[in-house]
């Protein structure tokens, strides 16, 4: 199976920050990762598909990069709705795996 | 607007069985690959299985030959038959919806999960 590895655990930001967060697939995986949002007590959301494309109607603060086996998401601007856990999940190739999570809190 | 609506969680005991179901709106149901996908409490999120549109199956080795994943496509309904459940199966059950037509991808729409909980 293919091992998401999702960097850091955790992050304590301000708003306005520049948030950046990382997944490192154990193979490559080429463009087939995907960026989801979790809020709690919710499910999870889409936000970034095939590493860089954007899903509809999400802000364009959310951004995402990389290729075969590192990957990057950004929040530019940092804003109080944004507080949830991100997921990476690799969909080349099953099973289908998710990163640890990253979970953004207030400084 | 596109809609799954998952039932059928509930508390179970050790080696029992549960079905759940998703039901799905708002799109053609059978054009769709559909996943299941679950958390367990204060964890991260784990795919579990998958229905092609043409009902192929894959499953995660942790539920191989225990879960089955099926589909109804004249009831719009996604299925997840549950047997010789464990504690560690306790988690709140997603469906999500696929691909139309195409085995991989991202999931741009999830129900709102139902909680299985396993325990004596």
């Amino acid at each position: 199976d293919i091992v998401m590895t999702q960097s850091p655990t955790s992050m304590s930001i301000s708003v306005g920050d520049r948030v950046t967060m990382n997944c490192k697939a154990s193979q490559n995986v080429g463009s087939n990762v995907d960026w989801y949002q979790q809020k709690t007590g919710q499910s999870p959301k889409l936000l970034i598909y095939k590493a860089s494309n954007r899903y509809t109607g999400v802000p364009d603060r959310f951004t995402g990069s990389g290729s075969g086996t590192d990957f990057t998401f950004t929040i530019s601007n940092m804003q109080a709705e944004d507080l949830a856990v991100y997921y990476c999940m690799q969909s080349n190739s099953y099973p289908f795996t998710f990163g640890s999570g990253t979970k953004l809190e207030i400084k | 607007a596109v809609q799954l609506v998952e039932s059928g969680g509930g508390l179970v005991q050790p080696g029992k069985s549960l079905k759940l179901s998703c039901s799905a709106s708002g799109f053609t149901f059978s054009s769709y690959g559909m996943h299941w996908i679950r958390q367990a409490p204060g964890k991260g999120l784990d795919w579990v299985a998958y229905i092609s549109s043409s009902s192929g199956t894959v499953y995660a080795d942790a539920v191989k030959e225990r879960f089955t994943i099926s589909r109804d496509n004249a009831k719009n309904t996604l299925y997840l038959q549950l047997n010789s459940l464990k504690s560690e199966d306790t988690a709140i059950y997603y469906c999500a919806r696929g691909q139309y037509r195409y085995n991989l991808g991202w999931f741009a729409y999830w129900g709102q999960g139902t909680l299985v909980t396993v325990s004596s």
